[in-house]
């Protein structure tokens, strides 16, 4: 298996632009989680799915954030409309019933300008 | 809502020597685990400790789940430049599925 596989690995957009990061997790693996990484604010866990139905979003930081899980390996991540505080490495990360370890993707590093 | 704290937040050592990094959290965990990060990658995966008082050992790492499961440790043994990164603890509370991630504490090996 690839792992865990995000894209685009880096993304430079201009305030006020939609972004979308996408994310394909590890086949079978049922939860799926989108992680913030920041340097003052550290790993934010944003929102997590279970069987593709979003469980848990109270990270999610406002209403220009959206995550959707259209199915069992795909998932995405929008801001719309982008700003400067958004710029930190997006990472997603999925695992097999929610005890054991989660893998990550590569990350995908957005700069906002 | 939960927080997990690490400490300490940098350390530098001399290759050989040993290192600890501590995690509490604010609330009782059902387990803990453990993740490192090199630099410019992404968390991997090391370790769960799930039952209180739990110690784990792999290769020159020890961890430990304290005996109240707020607390745990990661003690390496004669560290190697190998062992440089970023280490985080993520501890999950009873009734959810989501883990915190702790602060993280950024190690480097000086040769």
């Amino acid at each position: 298996d690839a792992g865990v596989i995000q894209s685009p690995r880096h993304e430079v957009t201009e305030m006020g632009q939609e972004v979308t990061l996408r994310c394909k997790p590890i086949s079978g693996h049922d939860y799926l989680f989108w992680y913030r990484q920041t340097m003052m604010r550290g790993l934010e866990l944003l929102i997590y799915f279970n069987n593709n139905v979003p469980i848990d979003d109270s990270g999610m930081p406002e209403d220009r954030f959206s995550a959707k899980m259209p199915n069992a390996s795909f998932s995405t991540l929008k801001i719309q409309p982008s700003e400067p505080r958004d710029s930190a490495v997006y990472f997603c990360a999925s695992s097999f019933l929610s005890q054991i370890e989660a893998f990550f993707g590569q990350g995908t590093r957005l700069t906002v300008v | 809502g939960q927080q997990v704290m690490q400490i300490p937040q940098y350390q530098h050592v001399q290759e050989g020597e040993d290192f600890t990094t501590y995690c509490n959290s604010s609330t009782t965990l059902s387990n803990i685990q453990w993740y490192k990060q090199r630099p410019g990658g992404h968390p991997v995966f090391l370790i769960q400790l799930v039952k209180s008082g739990e110690v784990k050992k792999q290769k020159r790492l020890t961890f430990q789940f304290g005996e109240a499961k707020k607390n745990s440790s990661l003690h390496i043994t004669a560290t190697q430049t190998t062992d440089v990164g970023t280490y985080f603890c993520a501890g999950r509370g009873s009734g959810t599925y989501k883990y915190i991630f702790g602060t993280g504490t950024r190690l480097k090996v000086l040769a």
